[in-house]
């Protein structure tokens, strides 16, 4: 009973290639985002959508597109994936956007290890 | 531009005893902070929040303190147990703007 999923767990491909993630939440919460942790561990926010509309774009290379088909899912497509895209990606989800009058908690998915080679 | 810092990337204590874990943040215009846990292979789950508001919340084992004229907040587990072994994220966010800034996170390690 999951409450966020991401699929698949585990991603390695060539350089250039194009490939996507994909994240489904059963919550019910209206905004969900992508995160990036790097290999120096910190951990950035990419997207966020509200009502499957984008409210974040912190500077993404506009190689990696969201796309939110309904509220209770957010893909990421990544084209001409670099070496640099090695990361694991994690997605989240809360009931209200963070940093609106009522900070609600964000459930994250349990991430995908993405290598790029 | 860390906004948000965990200058300790490890901290080991024995069962039963305190653990502190210290953030510090820079940017004044934070006004809701928290505290994720994250164990190897697994997404960060929600731990404890404190609004600036308030300078204390308490949770069971778990106890955020925020001193907001240092910026500075931390996290108290009493007692620690094993399974407490995991990464701690500090996380920070503000009204202003929709996203969590997170911290480097400190690996906290408790010996049986």
């Amino acid at each position: 009973d999951t409450a966020v999923s991401q699929t698949p767990k585990y991603l390695v491909t060539q350089m250039g290639n194009d490939k996507s993630i994909k994240c489904e939440q059963n919550l019910g919460h209206d905004t969900m985002y992508w995160y990036k942790q790097d290999s120096k561990k910190f951990l950035k926010i990419m997207f966020s959508y509200n009502n499957k509309e984008l409210i974040i774009n912190e500077t993404v290379p506009n190689r990696f597109s969201p796309k939110s088909p309904d509220k209770a899912h957010l893909n990421l497509h990544i084209n001409s994936l670099e070496l640099g895209d090695s990361a694991v990606y994690f997605c989240a989800s809360s009931q209200v956007l963070a940093g609106s009058l009522s900070t609600d908690t964000q459930y994250f998915g349990p991430g995908t290890r993405l290598t790029v080679l | 531009d860390q906004q948000v810092k965990q200058n300790s990337p490890s901290l080991s204590v024995q069962e039963g005893r305190i653990s502190i874990l210290n953030c510090d943040y820079t940017n004044s215009m934070f006004d809701y902070f928290l505290w994720y846990k994250k164990y190897p292979a697994e997404g960060p789950t929600f731990l404890i929040s404190i609004s600036s508001i308030k300078d204390k919340n308490e949770d069971g084992r778990f106890t955020v303190f925020l001193n907001k004229s240092a910026k500075h907040l931390s996290l108290h587990i009493v007692p620690s147990q094993p399974g407490d072994s995991a990464v701690y994220f500090c996380a920070a966010s503000a009204s202003s703007n929709y996203k969590l800034t997170f911290g480097k996170g400190t690996l906290l390690t408790v010996n049986p």
